[in-house]
């Protein structure tokens, strides 16, 4: 069975713009959740979608954003990015939004 | 609010017990987890207990879970230096929203 699948693996962008990372969860997986992680400030949640709803969102800006398709598969968006958000940002994906299975993340670098 | 905390580092020597050690602060947790993160990697779940249980071993690994102190311990046995990596410790809050700890180093010495 595939493993949870993020695009790209590593993005340089500048501050002012906006980014958009992809998550293909494992196959029969409907919950997927988002987490940014950083030195400082370590794993937070960002959100979690089951079924193309989200259910639950953690304490971050309304600059990240997200959604899920039918097919299960996710995006995030993070608009006007500032330096501060560079980070490795992790999908992971699970049945039922317990026993997480993580992908390898996104790491972005923002200038 | 949901917390949970760990030490951050911890050495041993190859071939030693490693304990490492967590508290979590939500009483309505289903599930606690203890997950591994190697260089460059995602974090891998190692292994999870339901909040109903003491004890659950999954061979080197024995979790223990103290309810009432909301104290969790992830003990390795015959620890060896492919061990070494980040371990962390999660509580599966029930809310769709699972809670990491900071995360503990371990350093394997051969």
């Amino acid at each position: 069975k595939a493993g949870v699948t993020q695009t790209p693996r590593y993005l340089i962008k500048t501050r002012g713009q906006q980014v958009t990372l992809s998550c293909s969860p494992i196959s029969g997986h409907r919950s997927v959740s988002w987490y940014q992680q950083t030195p400082g400030q370590g794993l937070q949640f960002l959100f979690e979608y089951f079924s193309e709803t989200q259910r639950n969102k953690g304490n971050f800006p309304g600059r990240f954003s997200g959604r899920q398709f039918s097919n299960s598969r996710s995006e995030m968006n993070v608009s006007t990015l500032e330096l501060g958000d560079s980070a490795l940002y992790l999908c992971a994906s699970s049945v039922d939004g317990e026993k997480l299975f993580f992908g390898s993340g996104t790491q972005l670098s923002v200038l | 609010g949901e917390d949970v905390e760990q030490s951050l580092f911890l050495s041993v020597r190859e071939g030693d017990s490693s304990v490492i050690n967590c508290t979590y602060t939500d009483s309505s947790s289903t599930y606690l987890y203890w997950y591994k993160q190697e260089p460059g990697a995602g974090l891998q779940l190692l292994t999870y207990i339901f909040s109903n249980m003491d004890m659950k071993q999954d061979q080197r690994l024995t979790v223990l879970l103290n309810k009432k102190d909301k104290h969790l311990s992830l003990r390795i046995a015959d620890t060896q230096t492919g061990d070494s990596a980040i371990y962390f410790c999660a509580d599966g809050t029930g809310g769709f929203k699972t809670i990491f700890g900071a995360g503990t180093r371990l350093f394997v010495k051969a």
